[in-house]
């Protein structure tokens, strides 16, 4: 059964960092891409930011809105993913969901609430 | 950025309806459009996929079409257990884009 399971969410201050992960089991880590979505409190979702697997270089996309402040990672060791968040905006309060590839798969989220 | 605009945002409707959402592409997507189904509280789950492709363990009263730069998801018979949010996305190119939405709500 696949299984996504994301941690590491909380509330924390604008300008603030955070990291989440997502640990993964039931198919093979280490040839799937991997993207994190986010949905803020009643709204759609948003595309945050992939990466791809090591046939790819680990190349790595990102929504405009968090290039230069989010980083996507990987570990195929460990089987997970991450995404760290710097210099934290209010507009990032979000649900961030981790998603398998092209989303077949998504997890349960995980809270990111920014306020002071 | 490429834009989906997608209508209605949100829908009225009645157990055995047939209801189609539409998301319209900015550009040129291909095939590369899918849909997904969200219920309050919970994960989006994949529907359609390759813009006409049934997910797996997803009834058949769902399916999605095209034409032209207009994607579309249509579930035949309506039944309870639709009545959701609804999400197309396209990943032709990237920033992936997700329509607005749209929220089923029954009458």
């Amino acid at each position: 059964e696949v299984q996504l399971v994301e941690t590491g969410g909380g509330l924390v201050r604008p300008g603030s960092s955070l990291k989440l992960s997502c640990a993964t089991s039931g198919f093979t880590f280490s040839n799937t891409w991997m993207n994190w979505v986010r949905q803020a409190p009643g709204k759609g979702l948003e595309w945050v930011a992939l990466i791809k697997d090591k046939y790819s270089n680990y190349e790595a996309n990102y929504a405009e809105s968090v290039k230069g402040r989010f980083t996507i990672s990987r570990d195929d060791s460990k089987s997970r993913v991450y995404l760290q968040m710097n210099t934290l905006r209010d507009q990032d309060t979000a649900t961030y969901y981790c998603t398998r590839s092209f989303m077949d798969a998504w997890g349960q989220g995980a809270s990111v609430t920014v306020s002071s | 950025d490429i834009q989906m605009t997608q209508s209605p945002s949100s829908m009225s409707v009645s157990l055995g309806d047939t209801v189609t959402i539409t998301c319209r592409a900015s550009q040129d997507v291909g095939i590369y459009v899918n849909w997904f189904q969200q219920k309050p509280g919970k994960s989006p789950r994949r529907m359609i996929y390759r813009a006409t492709n049934l997910a797996d363990g997803v009834p058949s009263r769902f399916s999605g079409s095209r034409s032209g730069s207009d994607y579309s998801l249509t579930i035949s018979s309506l039944e309870s257990e639709d009545v959701a949010d609804y999400h197309c996305l396209q990943y032709d190119e990237y920033p992936y884009t997700f329509g607005a939405g749209t929220k089923l709500e029954l009458k």
